[in-house]
């Protein structure tokens, strides 16, 4: 079983759509991040969270430590932001990862 | 700044040929990782280094040596190459503890006939 757990693995949304994805762990964290990976395969840091809440301009993620689990929000969805999204994290010194949600947005 | 580039992009092997991917970068990181992408498994960490001279085994070790003898730099090898190791191999180098935000290289594909 995987530590990392992502839900949905595929979503289509249409371009204004309020997105949610959804990321479950089983370890206990030091940290947990939400990459983004860009169709051409390059890998981005979106968020970092130790605790509680972080936003940067349309996106939103959100992390409860007793729950284990997080969520990455998008609000008024574009077609750019059709990518794969991946849940990460640390613990100890190692690094586990989600296999990705697959965010297709139509225009 | 160029961040963290790797070396090659692009190589096809055959069995039991060996070659060494480069990552380097240039943020003065002192952590930096291997990772490997499998369709449908995501990524995977293969061994990371926290400084200069050290470096540790992650989750999928078998089949790869690395070496960190400079900072900026960090090797990994794949002494005798196997189709198994056909994958996307993406380095990350990252500031201080594992608190902070990781910078990926481009990625190589490697292909093993």
């Amino acid at each position: 079983k995987n530590e990392v757990e992502q839900s949905p693995q595929n979503l289509t949304a249409q371009e204004g759509e309020f997105i949610t994805i959804n990321c479950s762990y089983s370890v206990g964290i030091s940290a947990l991040h939400w990459l983004q990976q860009h169709p051409g395969g390059g890998i981005v840091s979106l968020f970092m969270l130790s605790s509680g809440k972080k936003k940067h301009g349309r996106l939103i993620a959100t992390i409860n430590i007793q729950e284990k689990h997080s969520s990455l929000h998008i609000t008024a969805s574009h077609p750019r932001d059709s990518a794969v999204y991946i849940c990460a994290v640390n613990y100890n010194n190692d690094m586990r990862f989600g296999a990705g949600t697959r965010l297709t947005v139509k225009p | 700044n160029a961040g963290v580039t790797q070396t090659p992009k692009f190589r096809v092997l055959k069995t039991g040929q060996s070659m060494t991917l480069l990552c380097a970068q240039d943020m003065n990181h002192e952590y930096m990782y291997w990772y490997r992408q499998d369709p449908g498994m995501g990524l995977r960490l293969i061994h990371y280094s926290v400084g200069e001279g050290t470096t540790a085994k992650g989750e999928v070790p078998d089949g790869y040596n690395v070496s960190r003898l400079k900072k900026q730099n960090f090797l990994l090898g794949l002494e005798s190459a196997a189709p198994s190791q056909t994958s996307v191999y993406f380095c990350a180098s990252q500031r201080g503890n594992v608190g902070n935000e990781q910078f990926f290289g481009p990625g190589t594909r490697l292909t093993v006939l």
